[in-house]
C-alpha cells in the first residue's frame, strides 16, 4: 500500500518564478493538506482541501494556491516566489472524516528559490 | 503566535535511557494530541496521539502523558536505541479546525 506521495522531490526557481508541487494521497484517503517546514522548524498549516474546496486556509499569501482533483490528488502553487519561500513543503492525507485529526505525511518537496 | 511550545530544543540521551520531551498549550479547545517523529530529509511519521480524556497512552516504547489541568503533555522514550535518533515533533488540533499546530521540534541524538 503506497503512502502519501510527492514530487519532484527537490525543485530550484528564481525569484519571481511560478512552482507547481504535486502530491497524491495515501490509497483510501480523500482530505489533502499543505504544510510550509522551514528549516529548523515546525510544519506551518497552508491549507486543507476536501471534496475539491480549499476547506481551510492558513495565514498565508494569496501567491499560496490550490487544487485538489477528483482522484483526490493536489497540487500547490506558488506565484511571484520570493527568498523566504525556500522550505521543505509537506502534503498530508487524511481518512474520510477525520482531517482535524489523523494526518499522514509525504516525504516533501524541498524548493530552493535563487 | 506559537500555540503549542515545545522543549527541550535538543537532547542527548545514552543508549537504553529515557528521553522525555515536554509540550504546553494554551487553548483548551484542543481535543487531539499527536506525537510526529521526522529523520532528515524525510516527512513527519505519526508516532503516537491521545485524546484529552485519558492521562497515558503506550504503544511500544513509546509513552505519552497528558495533564488537562495543567494543559501539558509529554513524550517518553523508553530505552532510547540509535534508531530513535531524530526530530520530535508535537502537535495540536480541535474538532472545528483542520489544521495542525506544531511545536517547534525536539533534536534526540541517542549515543551508542
Amino acid at each position: 500500500d503506497a503512502g502519501v506521495t510527492q514530487s519532484p522531490t527537490h525543485l530550484i526557481k528564481t525569484r519571481g518564478q511560478q512552482v507547481t508541487l504535486r502530491c497524491s494521497p495515501k490509497s483510501g484517503h480523500d482530505t489533502v493538506s499543505w504544510y510550509q517546514q522551514a528549516l529548523g522548524q515546525g510544519p506551518q498549516f497552508i491549507f486543507q482541501y476536501y471534496e475539491e474546496e480549499e476547506r481551510q486556509r492558513g495565514n498565508f499569501p494569496d501567491r499560496f494556491s490550490g487544487h485538489q482533483f477528483p482522484n483526490y490528488s493536489s497540487e500547490l502553487n506558488v506565484n511571484a516566489l520570493l527568498l523566504g519561500d525556500s522550505a521543505l513543503y509537506l502534503c498530508a492525507s487524511s481518512p474520510r472524516g477525520v482531517g482535524q485529526y489523523e494526518q499522514y505525511f509525504g516525504p516533501g518537496t524541498r524548493l530552493t528559490v535563487t | 503566535q506559537q500555540q503549542v511550545k515545545q522543549s527541550p530544543q535538543s537532547l542527548i540521551v545514552q543508549k537504553g535511557g529515557i528521553s522525555i520531551i515536554n509540550c504546553a498549550y494554551e487553548n483548551t479547545a484542543f481535543d487531539y494530541f499527536p506525537w510526529y517523529q521526522q529523520f532528515p530529509g524525510k516527512g513527519p511519521a505519526l508516532l503516537i496521539a491521545i485524546r484529552p480524556d485519558v492521562s497515558e497512552k503506550k504503544e511500544g516504547r513509546f509513552t505519552i502523558s497528558f495533564n488537562k489541568s495543567a494543559k501539558q503533555f509529554s513524550l517518553h522514550i523508553m530505552d532510547s536505541q540509535p534508531g530513535d535518533s531524530a526530530t520530535y515533533f508535537c502537535a495540536a488540533s480541535i474538532a472545528s479546525d483542520y489544521k495542525l499546530s506544531f511545536g517547534a521540534g525536539t533534536t534526540v541524538t541517542v549515543r551508542a
